[in-house]
């Protein structure tokens, strides 16, 4: 069966802190894992990962992907309140039309 | 453009009340996709369409039903809600499910489900 890992569950930071969130997983079929930031309402996308080793980075968030190890961290660096989020991983499956599983999401808290 | 959005936003039923959600995009997508999530377990796909007419089950389909008369909507059918189906529902929209540039899926705002 299929599955995504995500932790830890919940994090609770101070402004200016740097937080490195995990993901491992289990998927057949994978071609790509995916990151999502979920505030009060849709998930909305943050990034992509296809190939291993390869950092992308936007602003103050990074994310690599390890697909022999199967897993993938994403970083984000000098948090701000704004960062407060349940960070949602997901792997893109051949199966299913190309669906995503989904980890269970990792709550970020920053504080002030 | 809007995007993908979701009607209604909110909803509250009786066990054995039926309703149907309205997902819609904008941005001539083939690929649409039905999931519920849950606290504490992620978005699970419940069904899938890769094109007009065409739909397929996910991971949890048992108690829906879909259809995809039109290529911009995609509609999930609760026939006969039970307790079990409160949740939060999301649709979503892909450009195509085969081709790594466009794997990217767009999520509507989300449906909030209560069944009595």
């Amino acid at each position: 069966e299929d599955k995504v890992v995500q932790s830890p569950l919940s994090l609770v930071v101070h402004e200016g802190d740097t937080v490195t969130l995990n993901c491992s997983y289990e998927v057949t079929n994978f071609r790509s894992l995916l990151w999502y930031k979920q505030e009060k309402k849709a998930p909305t996308f943050l990034f992509m990962l296809t190939s291993s080793g390869i950092e992308k980075k936007s602003g103050r968030l990074s994310s690599i992907l390890d697909k022999k190890e199967l897993f993938s961290i994403l970083n984000i660096t000098a948090t701000q309140t704004g960062d407060s989020a349940v960070y949602l991983c997901a792997v893109l499956s051949m199966e299913y039309g190309n669906k995503l599983v989904f980890g269970a999401g990792t709550i970020l808290r920053v504080k002030s | 453009n809007a995007g993908v959005t979701q009607t209604p936003k909110f909803r509250v039923l009786k066990t054995g009340q039926s309703m149907t959600l309205l997902c819609a995009q904008d941005m001539n997508h083939e690929y649409m996709y039905w999931y519920r999530q849950d606290p504490g377990m992620g978005l699970r796909l419940i069904h899938y369409s890769v094109g007009e007419g065409t739909t397929a089950k996910g991971e949890v389909p048992d108690g829906y039903n879909v259809s995809r008369l039109k290529k911009q909507n995609f509609l999930l059918g609760l026939e006969s809600a039970a307790p079990s189906q409160t949740s939060v529902y999301f649709c979503a929209s892909s450009y195509t499910g085969g081709r790594s540039s466009y794997n990217e899926q767009f999520f509507g705002p989300g449906t909030r489900l209560t069944v009595l």
